[in-house]
């Protein structure tokens, strides 16, 4: 069966440090990648998504980027945090082959 | 995608049916109806989705009307373990991949069920 983790779950990050989150997904291969941030009280919003190695899009200009190394593998990024970064993130999959996408556990982000 | 309208939230008694509404009355012929649901602090869940006609698995039961333009999510038998958020999503099932199958949420409707 396929799963996906990401990590990690919690963190606390000083206004101009640097980020990374890192998403991998197992089971499955050749599938699209997607990284959303869900602000408090707020619905979800695409980041990035990405359909194969090397080949990521972004959805709205920020301070963040993704990249992906491997099949199945998807970082967020980001060299200098500032404070509206703060959220949740989630990473997620689908195979092309279906239509569903499946999400994992999400990772909170405080930066203060 | 085609945006999707949701009630912010309602209530539901424990072991009764929940009969969640969405309204996605620019949906196009392509586009199929999914509805997530996000416990508190964890990633969103699948729970169902259908194209055209009626589905139903061991979590929920999907209603969607004949035109299209509205759907309702049916659990069953509610527990207070089905108290969430729960997304109405509308997206293209095309397996196109430069198309990279993006997903777009609302707000949601919060469900709260009582003992």
């Amino acid at each position: 069966s396929q799963t996906i983790h990401q990590w990690p779950a919690t963190l606390v990050q000083p206004v101009g440090s640097p980020l990374s989150l890192e998403c991998t997904v197992e089971g499955t291969s050749n599938p699209n990648l997607y990284w959303y941030r869900q602000a408090a009280g707020r619905g979800l919003q695409l980041l990035f998504y990405s359909v194969g190695i090397g080949q990521i899009s972004s959805e709205v200009p920020q301070n963040l980027s993704a990249s992906r190394p491997q099949d199945r593998q998807f970082i967020l990024s980001s060299k200098k945090l500032l404070l509206s970064d703060s959220g949740f993130y989630l990473c997620a999959w689908d195979n092309r082959r279906g239509n569903t996408i499946y999400f994992g556990e999400g990772s909170w982000l405080t930066v203060v | 995608d085609a945006k999707t309208t949701q009630p912010p939230s309602m209530d539901c008694a424990e072991g009764r049916a929940a009969n969640l509404p969405c309204n996605h009355s620019t949906i196009s012929g392509n586009e199929y109806v999914y509805w997530y649901r996000q416990i508190h602090s964890q990633g969103p869940q699948y729970i169902i989705h259908g194209l055209k006609n009626n589905e139903t698995n061991e979590m929920a039961s999907l209603i969607i009307t004949e035109d299209r333009k509205s759907s309702t999510l049916i659990l069953p038998h509610a527990t207070l373990r089905d108290t969430a958020v729960y997304y109405c999503i509308v997206r293209v099932g095309s397996m196109i991949k430069a198309a990279g199958n993006k997903l777009t949420f609302g707000g949601g409707t919060r469900v709260l069920v009582k003992p």
